[in-house]
């Protein structure tokens, strides 16, 4: 069954760590998002990717890093995490030529302490 | 630029109560109007949309119609479960846009038996 992946789900962290997220699909779509939601639910997009090789920051300032090597592989990383990186992150992917839908996967709860 | 308008939270509705989410956009053009939802722990899921004026979307009992004269897409249901309890966002696109979705702020929905 076709889908969008996140892992892990939930992650407690100290200060200064490392991470990465990951996202994956198996739709062989194109564009790529990760969105970070802020406890009032509101909606930032961080990054985007029209494909392999292609990523754009979005509206929100983010410290975070992404890459597109693969097509169904939309990691983002932190170098160095900080209490203010505390926030659930959404990946979502769209087909190119589609409809406007895009497709979530079941976000990435971050904790850093 | 576009921005979408969204009913303050949270709404608090008894089970079988009719249920409205109001709805406004500002954009250039004609988007594409989309109502998404988001259960508690799970990432958005498109509940429904409409892709041109006069359109009504409806999927599982909710309802929106897009209103070019007044540039609205109410989310309407005509008896709430509980089951129905989640945050509910608005959002437009329009096609071809690498960014695709804005989103609204959302909205808490809590339907009590």
């Amino acid at each position: 069954e076709a889908d969008i992946y996140q892992t892990p789900r939930y992650l407690v962290i100290g200060t200064g760590k490392k991470i990465t997220l990951e996202c994956s699909q198996t739709m062989g779509h194109d564009k790529m998002y990760w969105y970070q939601q802020d406890p009032g639910m509101e909606l930032h997009l961080i990054h985007y990717s029209y494909g392999v090789n292609s990523t754009e920051k979005g509206d929100l300032s983010s410290e975070s890093t992404v890459s597109r090597i693969r097509t169904e592989h939309f990691p983002l990383t932190l170098e160095s995490a900080r209490p203010s990186h505390t926030s659930q992150y959404l990946c979502a992917s769209k087909y190119e030529g589609g409809l406007d839908e895009q497709f979530f996967g079941p976000g990435t709860r971050l904790t850093v302490l | 630029g576009n921005s979408v308008t969204q009913m303050e939270g949270p709404v608090t509705l008894s089970e079988e109560a009719f249920l409205t989410i109001n709805c406004t956009y500002t954009a250039t053009g004609y988007p594409s109007l989309f109502w998404y939802v988001q259960y508690p722990g799970e990432g958005l899921q498109l509940l429904l949309k409409a892709t041109k004026a006069d359109d009504k979307g409806s999927n599982k009992g909710f309802e929106a119609t897009y209103r070019k004269e007044t540039t609205s897409f109410h989310l309407e249901k005509g008896s709430v479960q509980v089951s129905d309890s989640a945050v509910y966002f608005c959002a437009l696109s329009f096609s071809g846009s690498a960014r695709q979705l804005t989103f609204g702020s959302g909205t808490q929905l809590t339907v009590l038996p």
